[in-house]
């Protein structure tokens, strides 16, 4: 079955700097690939999309990449500032008759610091 | 606000008690869900509407039981839990099951089974 990997260790940066997070898959390529943040105590929210045929798409200061040879999604934030803390997910939706779903990583914690 | 919204924000109920989850959205979304999520684990699928149609249930409990009267609303009934279905359990919407288009998620229900 496919699986989803995020790295489970938080990521601590410095204020300014360009926070990289990653996101591994096996198996088959998803149609989409999504990344939402996360607050304590909150629901998910959505960020960005990129689909299967794309390899870049950028949105204000966040970047996401998708490499399905290497079969990663990196996900990136330049200038990060401490509102940027909270935790990133990753999420796959795949496309199969009538089992289309998104499915999660269980996310990275990014701190940002002063 | 995200446009869904969850009620209540937080429940404690004992094993014998019956208790609702309810979720509201205004975003014409056609889609509905309900996750389950706990510590150190990703975001579980429990059910998926579609124009107000259940189309997966994935292996959920049948103390666990939803209802999607309308479009708009989404509830989750809750009967003799176990200590361990304690977690944030999250609605969300999306246009359709089909475009990958990202989820709107209400801000949870942080549910205590004692």
């Amino acid at each position: 079955s496919q699986k989803i990997e995020q790295n489970s260790e938080a990521l601590n940066i410095q204020e300014g700097k360009t926070a990289t997070l990653t996101c591994n898959y096996t198996n088959y390529s998803p149609a989409y690939l999504q990344w939402y943040r996360q607050d304590p105590g909150r629901g998910p929210v959505f960020l960005l999309l990129i689909r299967e045929n794309e390899k870049e798409k950028r949105k204000e200061r966040l970047k996401v990449t998708f490499d399905t040879t290497l079969k990663q999604s990196l996900f990136h934030i330049t200038a990060s500032q401490p509102a940027d803390s909270a935790t990133y997910l990753c999420a796959f939706y795949i496309l199969t008759g009538g089992g289309n779903k998104l499915t999660f990583g269980t996310g990275t914690q990014l701190k940002v610091e002063l | 606000e995200t446009g869904v919204t969850q009620t209540p924000r937080h429940l404690v109920m004992g094993m014998t008690n019956k208790k609702s989850l309810k979720c509201e959205q205004h975003l014409g979304h056609n889609a509905m869900y309900w996750y389950k999520q706990s510590a150190k684990k990703p975001l579980e699928l429990m059910f998926v509407y579609s124009l107000e149609e259940r189309v997966e249930n994935n292996s959920v409990p049948s103390r666990f039981s939803p209802e999607c009267p309308n479009s708009s609303h989404l509830f989750l009934h809750l009967h003799t839990l176990q200590p361990e279905d304690s977690a944030l359990y999250l609605c969300a919407s999306s246009q359709d099951r089909y475009q990958g288009a990202g989820y709107t998620f209400g801000s949870g229900t942080r549910l205590t089974v004692v």
